[in-house]
């Protein structure tokens, strides 16, 4: 199975700032990579596809990079409706596999 | 619009077995693979595996294997996930989800399944 990881595991940050959450696997899934946000109680609501792509809907300070194994999500400048958990998966194979989750909260 | 349909709460016994539904709407049922994933309480999500609601064909995570059953009925647009000899540590919110080219862009509401004695 492709293990995915994500860092850091938790991120405090403010208003306004900018936020970089990385997810390495374990080999090459060339850019099929997905981005997930989940608020609690909620299910997780899809914003990146193909490792870079926006989907349908999802505020443009949303942002995704990498191929390969390196991944990176960007938001520009954090809104207070973005502290959430964020995961990513890997669709490159079956079994599907998502990251350990980051933690994005109000400092 | 594209919905995905759960049904709800299930309190279980340990050993029994559970049996969650998702009806799909808006889109046409056999053009996309339905996938279920789990989330114990606190924690990250976990895939089970897959559907095709056109052949019927499955595919379940290892971890399942031989205890996960999952079935569709196209007649009403539903799929099913049936888990057996259930414990404690199956307690968790079920989801199913979409998956169209390779993205899960739509997913269920969650059926919250709680094994307890």
């Amino acid at each position: 199975d492709i293990q995915m990881t994500q860092s850091p595991s938790s991120l405090s940050a403010s208003v306004g700032d900018r936020v970089t959450i990385t997810c390495r696997a374990s080999q090459s899934i060339s850019r099929y990579l997905n981005w997930y946000q989940q608020k609690p109680g909620k299910a997780p609501n899809l914003l990146i596809y193909a490792a870079s792509s926006l989907q349908s809907g999802v505020p443009s300070r949303f942002s995704g990079s990498g191929s390969g194994t390196d991944f990176t999500l960007t938001i520009s400048s954090l809104q207070p409706e973005d502290f959430a958990t964020y995961y990513c998966q890997q669709s490159y194979i079956t079994p599907r596999t998502f990251g350990q989750g980051t933690r994005l909260e109000i400092k | 619009q594209v919905q995905l349909v759960q049904s709800g709460t299930e309190v279980k016994k340990p050993g029994a077995s559970v049996k969650v539904s998702c009806k799909a709407s808006g889109h046409t049922f056999s053009d996309c693979y339905l996938h279920w994933v789990r989330q114990a309480p606190g924690q990250g999500l976990e895939w089970m595996g897959w559907i095709n609601p056109n052949s019927g064909g499955t595919n379940y995570a290892q971890k399942f294997q031989g205890r996960v059953t999952m079935a569709r009925d196209t007649s009403i647009s539903t799929v099913y996930m049936e888990l057996s000899s259930l414990t404690s540590d199956d307690t968790a919110v079920y989801y199913c989800a979409r998956e169209s080219q390779l993205r899960s862009d739509y997913w269920g509401q969650g059926t919250l399944v709680t094994v307890s004695s």
